[in-house]
């Protein structure tokens, strides 16, 4: 079974307005930690948001924030007021405290185009 | 703050070279991880170094290998390449080995012909 499933291959969102990426993961590990990053076309994977799945409240950085559903193994990615800046491929990524360490397992991602 | 630096950025080899790839990660990190990135697999892991020590070690033939040094610089080493390990090689560093926060390099994008 796929760890990390990420069903939009490509979205489009008007400038200004929001938009959710959809992450769900599956794991028995009670401790977990869940990522998304950005990556433009330069390649280069930018760190968004993190959360531990102790976390009590949902994780915010700016205009990111993550809708963290834990009973639903969902860790959806919102994006506030996009920005032109914002279209890239976005991924979600899993660590299991099994594994320790860095190793994240990442989902295929989802293309952001956002129009003006 | 500089951030991570990989290099070379772009290189071409044939088949059956060997290729090594560097990673500079952020001042004071000592985790550095590694990552191969094609269209066809997606993003996966291949190893995770701490202290010098591989900790963690992806699927992968022992064709690739790495190693980190004392300042916390990792190398990874891809022998006999073949046209399948064209890819982007990413190089990740953290502080610790379970920190919320993973920062990335921009890539070596490896090319074999």
């Amino acid at each position: 079974a796929q760890k990390i499933t990420q069903t939009q291959p490509g979205m489009f969102v008007q400038e200004k307005e929001a938009v959710t990426l959809d992450c769900t993961y599956d794991t028995s590990d009670p401790s977990y930690g869940l990522f998304w990053y950005k990556q433009p076309s330069s390649g280069e994977m930018i760190f968004l948001i993190y959360q531990g799945s102790y976390d009590q409240q949902n994780a915010t950085e700016g205009r990111y924030s993550l809708n963290f559903q834990k009973a639903r193994k969902s860790a959806n990615l919102v994006i506030s007021a996009s920005q032109l800046g914002d279209s890239a491929m976005y991924f979600c990524a899993m660590r299991e405290s099994r594994e320790y360490g860095n190793k994240l397992v990442f989902g295929a991602g989802t293309i952001l185009r956002v129009k003006s | 703050k500089a951030g991570v630096t990989q290099t070379p950025r772009y290189l071409i080899k044939t088949r059956g070279q060997q290729v090594t790839l560097s990673c500079s990660p952020i001042s004071g990190h000592r985790s550095v991880s590694w990552y191969q990135q094609t269209p066809g697999q997606g993003l996966q892991f291949l190893f995770e170094y701490f202290s010098e020590t591989q900790r963690n070690k992806g699927n992968f033939p022992g064709r690739f290998s790495g190693r980190q040094f004392s300042n916390s610089r990792s190398e990874m080493n891809v022998s006999t390449l073949e046209l399948g390990d064209s890819a982007l090689y990413l190089c990740a560093s953290s502080l610790s080995r379970d920190t919320g926060e993973l920062f990335f390099g921009e890539g070596s994008r490896l090319t074999v012909l």
